[in-house]
Parts: structure tokens; C-alpha cells; sequence
């Protein structure tokens, strides 16, 4: 079974711009999480999806958004970028909603803001 | 915000030889989960601990839960170079919040 998918797995991008990150879950899994991975901060919680509706966010300004499609690939997107926005983005799937279960990560996209 | 402070943050040792992570939380848990992240690289989950549970085993891992002391410990025995990684403890609040990471322990297995 393939595991989680994350497109791009590297970018650049000017401040003030912005950028969708994709991630495609394991089959069958319906719950979505993204997380920014610093140096500083470490692993921060952005959101969870299940079944296309954002269950939980984490606390990050409303320029990061996200939404998953009926086939429960999500996409992440971050407007009007900041140079701390730079970090390692990771997405996570899991068969249902809530932490009971392990998460499956992805490798991650890393994301250069210049 | 953080919940997990990993303790140390960085751990050197020699091939063999047993490795000890140390964990504190700060709320009640539903779970703990101990994930690997190889260089930058995606997090594999490793075991996960349920907070009616003192202890568990998988492979050369054994975890121990003291909710009294909000604490967990990760014991890698007979380690391995290929062990060689950052170690995440991640507090399941039950709360708004998903997972909640603490910041790593660097560990490096020498050959």
C-alpha cells in the first residue's frame, strides 16, 4: 500500500506571495493533519480534516487554510508568505478522526520564503 | 504550545549499548505516541501508549507511562547506526488540539 504523498517536496518562494502544498493520504484513510515542523517552534499542529470538514486548527494566523476533496487529498495554503513561514510542512493521515490512532506521516515538503 | 519536553535533547552513544528518552507533559493524556524522524524527513510512528497503560514493549522499544508524574521514558535497547535519529514524544490531549509534539531528542549511534 503507498504511503502518504506530499507534492512539492521542496520550494521557493518570495515573500508576499503565495503557495499550495498538496497531500495525498494512504487508501482508505479519511483524516487529513498538517503540521509545521522549525527549528524553533518544533512540530506545531495546523489543522485536521475527516471527511472534507476541518475538525480541529491549531493556533496560526488565518493566512494558513486548507480544505480535502472527497477523495480525502487535502491541500494546504498559505497567503501573503512571511520568512517564518519557512519550515517543514508535514502531513498526516490516519483510518479515523482524533489522536487514538498513529498518525502516518509524509516526508514533507520543505518551504524556503526569500 | 508545547506539551512534551524531551529530556535530553541530545544523545550520544556507541553501538550496543542501551538509549534512554525521557518525556514530561503538562495536561492529562488520552495517549502518548514516541515517533522517529530520520533527517528532516517524514515521522515514523513508533508506539503508541494509552494513559491506563504502565508499560509496553515492540521489538528492542519499551515505553513506560507514570501519569502521577506526567512523564514517559523510551528505552531503544541494543542499539543500532541506523537508530541514529531525533525522537518526538507527542501528547494525544483529547482536547481541540491534535497530537502535541515536544521538541526531540537528537540521538547518535556511533559504529
Amino acid at each position: 500500500k503507498a504511503g502518504v504523498t506530499q507534492t512539492p517536496r521542496y520550494l521557493i518562494k518570495t515573500r508576499g506571495q503565495q503557495v499550495t502544498l498538496s497531500c495525498s493520504p494512504i487508501s482508505g484513510h479519511r483524516s487529513v493533519s498538517w503540521y509545521q515542523q522549525t527549528p524553533g517552534q518544533g512540530l506545531q499542529f495546523l489543522f485536521e480534516y475527516f471527511s472534507e470538514t476541518q475538525r480541529n486548527k491549531g493556533n496560526f494566523p488565518g493566512r494558513f487554510s486548507g480544505r480535502q476533496f472527497s477523495n480525502s487529498r487535502s491541500e494546504m495554503n498559505v497567503s501573503t508568505l512571511e520568512l517564518g513561514d519557512s519550515a517543514l510542512y508535514l502531513c498526516a493521515s490516519s483510518w479515523v478522526a482524533g489522536s487514538s490512532y498513529e498518525q502516518y506521516f509524509g516526508p514533507g515538503t520543505r518551504l524556503t520564503v526569500t | 504550545s508545547q506539551q512534551g519536553e524531551e529530556d535530553p535533547q541530545a544523545l550520544s552513544i556507541q553501538e550496543g549499548e542501551n538509549a534512554t528518552m525521557n518525556c514530561s507533559y503538562k495536561t492529562s493524556i488520552n495517549n502518548l505516541q514516541w515517533y522517529r524522524q530520520n533527517s528532516g524527513r517524514g515521522l515514523v510512528h513508533l508506539i503508541l501508549i494509552r494513559s491506563n497503560e504502565r508499560e509496553k514493549h515492540s521489538g528492542r522499544l519499551r515505553v513506560t507511562l507514570d501519569t502521577s508524574k506526567k512523564s514517559s521514558s523510551l528505552l531503544i535497547t541494543a542499539s543500532r547506526a541506523a537508530d541514529t535519529a531525533s525522537y518526538f514524544c507527542a501528547a494525544d490531549q483529547g482536547g481541540s488540539e491534535k497530537l502535541v509534539f515536544g521538541k526531540g531528542t537528537k540521538l547518535t549511534v556511533n559504529p
